[in-house]
């Protein structure tokens, strides 16, 4: 079993929905990471965060420390949201290691 | 421009032989980060070093040896390659401290072992 558990593992989604993607971890951790891997095969990091909730555009983040999991939703969701979504754990300490979820594979459809 | 580069991007060789992918940033940051992605896409850390000093090293087979010239490189050297190699290795890197940072991702590179 992994550390750090993402659901769904796949979602289709027509345009203009809004969407959630879920996260939960196991132990306590430090922050938490989510990634966007588009078909092109690059990652890049979307949200850092330890508490609370941060936007950017049209995405959410937010984080519950007591229930050890954190939510990415996409408002008004567009085809070029598509990609694969990865939260990753960091538990910490002086390494910044990230412990990595399986993915979620976004496909918005027009 | 690029602020975390790789090379190269694709990588197709036989089994036994040696290979090295480089990494090269740009954003000053003091840790760098060597991971590989699987058939599944799921991304697991191999190594990170800080300032040159290795301080992450995970179970990885020790035919996999990370060198840091300095603190904008880290290469990754794999010897006698294997099929089970094959694999997209990513490097990134992040500033350092106690403080918990962004990490920022190469272009990945992809291996394939024949």
């Amino acid at each position: 079993k992994n550390e750090v558990e993402q659901s769904p593992q796949n979602l289709t989604a027509q345009e203009g929905e809004f969407i959630t993607i879920n996260c939960s971890y196991s132990v306590g951790i430090s922050a938490l990471h989510w990634l966007q891997q588009h078909p092109g095969g690059g990652i890049v990091s979307l949200f850092m965060l330890s508490s609370g909730k941060k936007k950017h555009g049209r995405l959410i983040a937010t984080i519950n420390i007591q229930e050890k999991h954190s939510s990415l939703h996409i408002t008004a969701s567009h085809p070029r949201d598509s990609a694969v979504y990865i939260c990753a754990a960091n538990y910490g300490g002086a390494t910044n290691k990230l412990i990595f979820g399986t993915g979620t594979l976004l496909a918005v459809q027009p | 421009d690029t602020a975390v580069s790789q090379t190269p991007k694709y990588l197709v060789t036989q089994m036994g032989n040696d290979k090295s992918i480089k990494c090269e940033q740009n954003l000053g940051h003091d840790t760098m980060y060597w991971y590989k992605q699987d058939s599944k896409k799921f991304l697991k850390i191999m190594f990170s070093y800080n300032n040159k000093e290795l301080i992450i090293n995970e179970t990885v087979p020790n035919r996999f040896s990370p060198k840091s010239p300095d603190k904008a490189h880290l290469n990754l050297h794999i010897n006698s390659l294997e099929l089970g190699d094959s694999a997209v290795y990513f490097c990134a890197s992040s500033q350092a401290g106690t403080r918990h940072y962004e990490q920022y991702f190469g272009p990945g590179t992809r291996l394939t072992v024949t």
